[in-house]
């Protein structure tokens, strides 16, 4: 079945660790976006990609990194985590493609992956 | 500043009872208006996107209103039940881009009680 998985669903670390959030969707969305979200407010996108080996910074500047270098495949790095980074990091995905019409940039999301730096 | 603000923030309402939640924008230029559903620890699920051109949208117990001369949106749940209870997103996208930018709401969070 069609979906995008996000793993750890919960992570609890302490300062300064390094960690990877893993996002995988099987559709073949050439686009993924990382957003943020925390309790009560409007999710903020971080990170997105066009494709292979394309990455930009959203809206929300955020210490994370990410890397494009499979299309089903779009992880997010922290180096060192710190209590400021706790949040959930929700992935998304959708088709490539321009115009509202077509429904270009539904986006389907994955479960979230849900960190707390301690 | 293009802004999506939602209301109420919260709401609660006894299962099979009606409700409406509100959405105004400021998003120009205008390019589609989603509606999310958002269940307590998981991702938004869409539930229905509208364009320019439409009024009104129906997906099963869920339909959308969109008036684009006032930038107003409306989300009609009717005979509720418990799984509707849940964070309803309004999401406002843009023509300023090949992306077309997303603008996201806070969400009205809903709690259908039995």
């Amino acid at each position: 079945e069609a979906d995008i998985y996000q793993t750890p669903r919960y992570l609890v670390i302490g300062t300064g660790k390094k960690i990877t959030l893993e996002c995988s969707q099987t559709m073949g969305h050439d686009k993924m976006y990382w957003y943020q979200q925390d309790p009560g407010m409007e999710l903020h996108l971080i990170h997105y990609s066009y494709g292979v080996n394309s990455t930009e910074k959203g809206d929300l500047s955020s210490e994370s990194t990410v890397s494009r270098i499979r299309t089903e495949h779009f992880p997010l790095t922290l180096e060192s985590a710190r209590p400021s980074h706790t949040s959930q990091y929700l992935c998304a995905s959708s088709v490539a493609g321009e115009g509202a019409v077509s429904g270009a940039n539904v986006l389907t999301f994955g479960a979230g992956s849900r960190l707390t730096v301690l | 500043k293009n802004q999506v603000e939602q209301s109420p923030q919260s709401l609660i309402i006894l299962e099979g009872k009606n409700c409406t939640l509100q959405c105004n924008y400021t998003v120009s230029p205008f390019s589609n208006l989603r509606w999310y559903k958002q269940d307590t620890g998981r991702g938004p699920v869409s539930l229905t996107i509208m364009t320019f051109s439409e009024n009104t949208k129906s997906n099963g117990r869920y339909t959308a209103t969109l008036d684009a001369d006032t930038k107003q949106s409306s989300l009609h749940i009717t005979a509720s039940q418990l799984s509707d209870s849940a964070s309803y997103i309004c999401v406002v996208s843009d023509r300023g881009s090949t992306l077309g930018r997303l603008y996201f709401g806070r969400g009205t969070q809903l709690t259908v009680w039995p």
